[in-house]
């Protein structure tokens, strides 16, 4: 079975980096894109970006380049999400999801359950 | 960057009836990448459609997707109980992978 398990809740002060994790199981991590999506009350759903284990290529939305890494460690099957210099707008559920081909331009079939940050000072 | 526009924002309906939920881009999609998500209060998205009418391993065939250019449709031909959520459309054909805003189909 196809799994992305995400690491759990976080609270940050404004200024604190962090590093979220999606542990993936059950496929082969290199040959699937993966990204993550934001989730906020106010934005609805927002893709962040994506990237390819195998080659670590990464395609970042305009709205989130510079202010978020993605990466991925094939040696552990897990793709990360993270920040240097958290902001109270970060608050929200972080997605990681897969593509559903081993496609860029692809739909997500699995997602993690959701990661919630709260970044309040 | 594309925008979606999703319609009504709230539909109210009965179970058994149809449901008819309409996604609009801001640019002509050239290839079919428009893709819906069923999401229920607490739980991630779940991929219904993909490549605009194809359904996703596991979605009922309740569930169609149609459209093209710059229009899209989901349509639920009889609702089912556990149909109602909030269902968002994603178009996947031009970074940024844009989300609409969403449709939530409530019980009237």
């Amino acid at each position: 079975e196809v799994q992305l398990v995400q690491s759990g809740a976080e609270v940050k002060k404004p200024g604190e980096s962090l590093k979220i994790s999606c542990k993936t199981s059950g496929y082969t991590f290199d040959d699937y894109w993966i990204g993550w999506v934001r989730q906020t009350p106010g934005k609805g759903l927002e893709w962040i970006g994506i990237i390819y284990p195998q080659d670590s290529d990464t395609v970042y939305s305009p709205s989130f380049q510079g202010h978020v890494t993605i990466s991925a460690d094939k040696s552990i099957a897990t793709a990360y999400l993270q920040w240097s210099s958290l902001k109270a707008s970060d608050t929200a559920i972080y997605y990681c999801a897969r593509n559903l081909n081993s496609l860029e331009r692809d739909a997500c079939d699995i997602w993690g359950r959701g990661t919630l940050v709260t970044v309040s000072s | 960057e594309i925008v979606l526009t999703q319609s009504p924002g709230t539909l109210s309906l009965s179970p058994g009836e149809r449901a008819t939920l309409s996604c609009r881009a801001s640019h002509s999609l050239k290839t079919n990448f428009l893709a819906w998500y069923q999401q229920k209060f607490g739980q991630p998205p779940r991929l219904l459609i993909y490549e605009t009418s194809t359904r996703a391993t596991g979605t009922p065939d309740r569930f169609s997707g149609s459209g093209s250019g710059t229009e899209f449709t989901l349509t639920i031909s009889s609702l089912e109980p556990e149909d109602f959520a909030v269902f968002y459309c994603q178009q996947y054909e031009i970074s940024p992978y844009t989300f609409g805003p969403g449709t939530q189909v409530d019980v009237k």
